[in-house]
């Protein structure tokens, strides 16, 4: 168990619909990121936080959004979704703006 | 382009053996190197990392090999067991940020 705790595990949608992904960091990591895999694919980095403002982003789609709370938990709402969408989201945190990151379960998405 | 490859998408290994697994990168612009090891619905774990002005880190069974010049990444398993099986990423550290950039992965099996 990393510590990093992401839900909801599972997800399924329909195309045009948003959801939001809820991540909890490790307790004292200030810094959280976000990937995403799709099948077969690395994972892709979407953006990062640390203790609440955003310090880097990634390839991360106009439609996606994030941000993270006072309390370091963290959100991803993702809104028109597509079917191209359906992924793998997972959270990381960090204790350091640069450290080795620590891995949720991740969230699977499907969107139908 | 910060690009991370790992141009082998899997590996079959004899317990006991040694499993040599390769990451190529294609911009100088990375300052450290992690190796990252999943399981099947699990999120990554961290596994050994390397800073750029290394050429070898050790941990265990583990080592990491950095060729500079090559622009190169192996992590070296000795001797290799079957709970290693596993899909394993290499990510570098883009230089002067807090962005980590994956490769697709390699799924190791060793063999009993």
């Amino acid at each position: 168990d990393s510590g990093v705790t992401q839900t909801p595990k599972h997800l399924i949608t329909a195309t045009g619909q948003r959801v939001t992904l809820r991540c909890s960091p490790r307790s004292g990591d200030l810094s959280v990121y976000w990937y995403q895999q799709s099948l077969d694919q690395g994972l892709q980095f979407l953006i990062q936080y640390y203790n609440g403002e955003e310090r880097a982003k990634g390839n991360i789609l106009e439609r996606f959004s994030a941000q993270q709370f006072p309390d370091l938990h963290s959100e991803l709402n993702l809104s028109s979704l597509e079917l191209g969408d359906s992924a793998l989201y997972f959270c990381a945190s960090s204790p350091t703006l640069t450290g080795e990151l620590f891995f949720g379960e991740g969230s699977r998405l499907t969107v139908l | 382009d910060q690009q991370v490859k790992q141009n082998s998408p899997s590996l079959s290994v004899q317990e006991g053996r040694i499993s040599i697994l390769n990451c190529d990168y294609t911009n100088s612009m990375f300052d450290y190197f992690l190796w990252y090891k999943k399981y099947p619905a699990e999120g990554p774990t961290f596994l050994i990392s390397i800073s750029s002005i290394k050429d070898k880190n050790e941990d265990g069974r583990f080592t990491v090999f950095l060729n500079k010049s090559a622009k190169h990444l192996s992590l070296h398993i000795v001797p290799s067991q079957p709970g290693d099986s596993a899909v394993y990423f290499c990510a570098a550290r883009v230089s002067g940020t807090y962005k980590y950039i994956f490769g697709t992965g390699t799924r190791l099996k060793v063999l009993a």
